[in-house]
């Protein structure tokens, strides 16, 4: 299994809602990251979990709110938002092996619309 | 952190071969570089990855030179269906002490037509 799989695909939210993106991974990956894309725009890097502790945190504004519960799982809480962020947010998780750098795998993001 | 610079977009016919340059001047010793391919609306999706001299694998080759300052993603005869962004990045994606500051430079939109 080599799937990051996030969900919803799609999510629609008012500026006083509060809602939860999800990401998981079965392949014993260590590492994952949150990402923010703007339409014709690169990945942005939201947040990095190492071993399940945050390690990065790109001054995202507190509205956003990441937590790695287990090695398997990677969740950004929301809360709040503005229309600016809505975006197509995208999980990515990696793992090291042997003295050598790995691939990131990357689900399909969910589209989000904050209204 | 190693910046990487590529062309903005570039266009090419079904059947022939493509030549991504990505430059990295400031790329450091541990650093790996690793292409991918991003369709709209989907995740980014791995090509290939190398280190130093030539890799191949299925889908693609990239070509790096001693210096690393820059590397050559090719794509042989491509079709429609490799119109798409292709990003290069420099960094390490395994696991150290502090965790990965892993960005997406702007990407080269690859068009390519009949």
């Amino acid at each position: 299994d080599t799937e990051v799989t996030q969900t919803p695909k799609h999510l629609v939210m008012g500026m006083t809602n509060k809602k939860s993106l999800k990401c998981e991974q079965h392949m014993g990956h260590r590492a994952m990251y949150w990402y923010k894309q703007k339409a014709k725009k690169p990945p942005e890097l939201m947040f990095v979990y190492s071993y399940e502790k945050l390690s990065i945190n790109e001054s995202v504004p507190s509205r956003f709110s990441p937590e790695c519960p287990n090695s398997s799982l990677l969740n950004l809480h929301l809360h709040a938002l503005q229309p600016e962020d809505s975006a197509l947010y995208l999980c990515a998780s990696s793992q090291r092996g042997g003295g050598a750098s790995t691939e990131a795998f990357f689900g399909q993001g969910t589209r989000l619309t904050v209204v | 952190l190693a910046k990487t610079t590529q062309p903005i977009s570039m266009d090419s016919y079904e059947g022939q071969e493509v030549n991504i340059t990505c430059s990295h001047n400031n790329i450091a010793t541990n650093d790996y570089i690793t292409w991918y391919q991003q369709f709209p609306s989907q995740g980014p999706r791995f090509i290939i990855q190398g280190y130093k001299t030539k890799v191949t694998n299925e889908v693609a080759s990239l070509f790096i030179p001693a210096d690393r300052k820059s590397s050559t993603l090719s794509l042989p005869r491509v079709s429609l269906s490799d119109t798409a962004v292709y990003y290069c990045l420099v960094g390490d994606w395994g696991i150290t002490g502090g965790g990965n500051k892993l960005t997406f430079g702007t990407g080269t939109q690859l068009k390519v037509e009949l």
